[in-house]
């Protein structure tokens, strides 16, 4: 069966510590792993793409990162308004596109 | 550039009136069309999917359709809701293996 699952589902740093969340995913015929981040009450912010092994994107304290069986959001340094939910998906392949989405992870970045 | 414009935000509906809820997509043209619900605990979860005017493809059986009576246009619908209906619905566009960007949501709660 298809699925993306992330890890933690919680995650507490202080502000400037380092980390990683991770997205473990077992997709047939990946077509692209997908990173969100999601204010409260909002809908998902998109914000990076990796369609292959050892791809790697970066915006601002953010890199991603993929692996055939995981990919990464390292934050560097992260501040307060990093605080959020951030979503991973898998994209399979057809002709529609379609997402499977993990549960996220909910960052807190205290001050 | 594209925008997604979701409507309305909130929503409180009595248990067993009419649902309608209204997406479109501007700035570009014949989009994948996409309805979400996302539950408290759960990831977001496929509910319809349009390649096309008229064409509506459905990943979960439930008491919800969907209709794309214009290119830029995707409504989500329900005769009669029920209390298990109550979530967030995000609509999103996108194309084949590519990201999805979503709208800002609708928080409906039956009661």
């Amino acid at each position: 069966e298809d699925q993306v699952t992330q890890s933690p589902e919680a995650l507490r740093l202080q502000e400037g510590e380092s980390s990683s969340l991770n997205c473990s995913y077992t997709v047939s015929g990946l077509r692209g792993l997908f990173w969100y981040r999601q204010d409260p009450g909002k809908g998902p912010e998109f914000l990076f793409t990796l369609y292959s092994a050892g791809e790697e994107k970066e915006k601002e304290r953010l890199k991603a990162t993929l692996t055939k069986k995981e990919s990464f959001l390292h934050i560097t340094a992260p501040k307060p308004e990093d605080s959020a939910t951030y979503l991973c998906a898998g994209g399979y392949g057809g002709s529609q596109g379609n997402l499977i989405f993990g549960k996220g992870t909910k960052l807190s970045v205290k001050p | 550039s594209q925008t997604i414009h979701q409507w309305p935000a909130t929503l409180v509906q009595p248990v067993g009136s009419p649902l309608s809820l209204e997406c479109t997509v501007e700035g570009t043209s014949n989009p994948n069309l996409y309805w979400y619900r996302q539950a408290a605990g759960r990831g977001l979860q496929l509910l319809f999917y349009s390649v096309g005017i008229g064409q509506i493809s459905s990943e979960v059986p439930q008491n919800l359709s969907a209709s794309r009576p214009q290119d830029r246009q995707f409504i989500l619908s329900s005769k009669k809701l029920l209390l298990s209906d109550s979530g967030f619905y995000l609509c999103a566009w996108g194309r084949v293996n590519t990201e999805a960007f979503f709208g800002q949501g609708t928080r409906l709660t039956v009661v």
